[in-house]
């Protein structure tokens, strides 16, 4: 299958920084990516789309200004999670979808103390 | 009504047995169903895709899909404490994906 990396997979940070997410697709181009948080025990939220070329759409929810997507290319899309608080630690997931299938990166861990 | 429905568990099977993961969606329209592990921790991985009603087997996985039912099922044959996961079923219309909320399986040794 197609594959997803996810840089970092695990990081700490303060209160009130901000948090930058790379998401790759390996072998083949993603004009489409996805974002998910996964918190403990629970099921994947989808965030938000990443369009190539073009802004991200939000799931109800989520706010924009918060989580900043970029996607600036066929292989990277960005997640940054902006003024980070300690509810916002959670289990990122990206993926990107290959001839119809989609595809997880290995997620970020994401840890606000 | 969700788009997906599965049962979360958790299930329980012994080693050696068959697990049953049952899940079912709303939308005859639905074109393409699959079926992702997920162990703890760890992100979703696709383990089978299924698009035609019938069974598809892979291994110790079978996939079976009813259409006219709107079910699709996963079995393990053979079951393997490695098997123990959250398995998540998805199915695909047009270019949206739908998950389910997962069922959690323990197989015991």
């Amino acid at each position: 299958g197609a594959v997803v990396s996810q840089h970092p997979s695990r990081v700490i940070c303060k209160s009130g920084t901000s948090v930058k997410i790379e998401c790759r697709s390996l072998d083949f181009q993603a004009t489409t990516m996805f974002w998910y948080r996964q918190f403990p025990k629970k099921s994947l939220m989808l965030m938000a789309t990443s369009n190539e070329g073009s802004k991200a759409t939000y799931e109800q929810g989520v706010e924009k200004d918060k989580f900043l997507i970029n996607h600036a290319s066929l292989t990277l899309s960005t997640l940054t999670v902006t003024s980070a608080h300690p509810e916002d630690s959670s289990f990122y997931i990206c993926s990107a979808r290959d001839r119809g299938r989609e595809f997880f990166g290995p997620g970020t861990r994401l840890t606000v103390l | 009504q969700k788009e997906v429905e599965q049962n979360s568990g958790p299930l329980s099977v012994p080693e050696g047995a068959i697990a049953s993961l049952n899940c079912t969606y709303s939308d005859r329209g639905s074109q393409s169903f699959f079926w992702y592990r997920q162990y703890s921790g760890k992100s979703p991985e696709l383990i089978m895709s299924i698009y035609s009603n019938g069974d598809k087997e892979d291994g110790r996985f079978t996939a079976q899909l009813n259409k006219a039912s709107q079910y699709v099922s996963l079995l393990i044959r053979d079951s393997q404490p490695s098997d123990s996961a959250t398995y998540l079923c998805a199915m695909n219309r047009g270019n949206q994906f739908y998950f389910g909320t997962g069922t959690s399986l323990t197989v015991i040794p």
